[in-house]
């Protein structure tokens, strides 16, 4: 059965620290891997990722995927207050469209 | 361009009701699905369609009905809503990348 699961669930930090969420899925027909930012209302795209080992980055953002240990991290350097979030990974899979996400974790950045 | 349109925006019923959410998307998308957010479960797929008049379960399907008789439209039905199908509601589509979401559908039951 496929499955998405993320660590920690939630994480209390400070201004300027540098964060580490972690996703780990198993799935029959890997295609893709997604991260999404979610505030008050709809999730947000972040990042999707495909093969091993390319790194994506946009700004303070960035993300990896390790398609043998079948993990990925999404790493948030200097952190700010409007990063506080909940943060979701999805995996989706073979030609069914299949989307699924893990439980989320909860960021919280404190002034 | 609208992107996924979800209506209505909030919805009370009392239990036994039924009703249908509306999902529109004006992208041309192949892939469609449904999700429901509770506390600390981030999302739940409960059905998804990869084209029009094909459709799935997911990870919560029960107590739920869908069709997609047209590619911009996935309704998702409540034959009689339970107090356990109180959540957040949210309606996705896709083509082969990201995923665009709806603005969800809080759902009430009591």
């Amino acid at each position: 059965e496929d499955k998405v699961v993320q660590s920690p669930l939630s994480l209390v930090v400070h201004e300027g620290d540098t964060v580490t969420l972690n996703c780990s899925y198993e799935v029959t027909n890997f295609r893709s891997l997604l991260w999404y930012k979610q505030e008050k209302k709809a999730p947000t795209f972040l990042f999707m990722l495909t093969s091993s080992g390319i790194e994506k980055k946009s700004g303070r953002l960035s993300s990896i995927l390790d398609k043998k240990e079948l993990f990925s991290i999404l790493n948030i350097t200097a952190t700010q207050t409007g990063d506080s979030a909940v943060y979701l990974c999805g995996q989706g899979s073979g030609n069914t469209g299949k989307l699924i996400f893990g439980q989320g974790t909860t960021l919280q950045v404190k002034p | 361009n609208a992107g996924v349109t979800q209506t209505p925006k909030f919805q009370v019923l009392k239990t036994g009701q039924s009703m249908t959410l509306q999902c529109a998307q004006d992208m041309n998308h192949e892939y469609m699905s449904w999700y429901r957010q509770d506390p600390g479960m981030g999302l739940r797929l409960i059905h998804y369609s990869v084209g029009a008049g094909i459709t799935d379960q997911g990870e919560v399907p029960n107590g739920y009905n869908v069709s997609r008789s047209t590619t911009e439209d996935f309704p998702l039905r409540l034959l009689s809503a339970a107090p356990s199908q109180t959540s957040v509601y949210f309606c996705a589509s896709r083509r082969r990348t990201e995923a665009f979401f709806g603005q969800g559908t809080r759902l009430t039951v009591v």
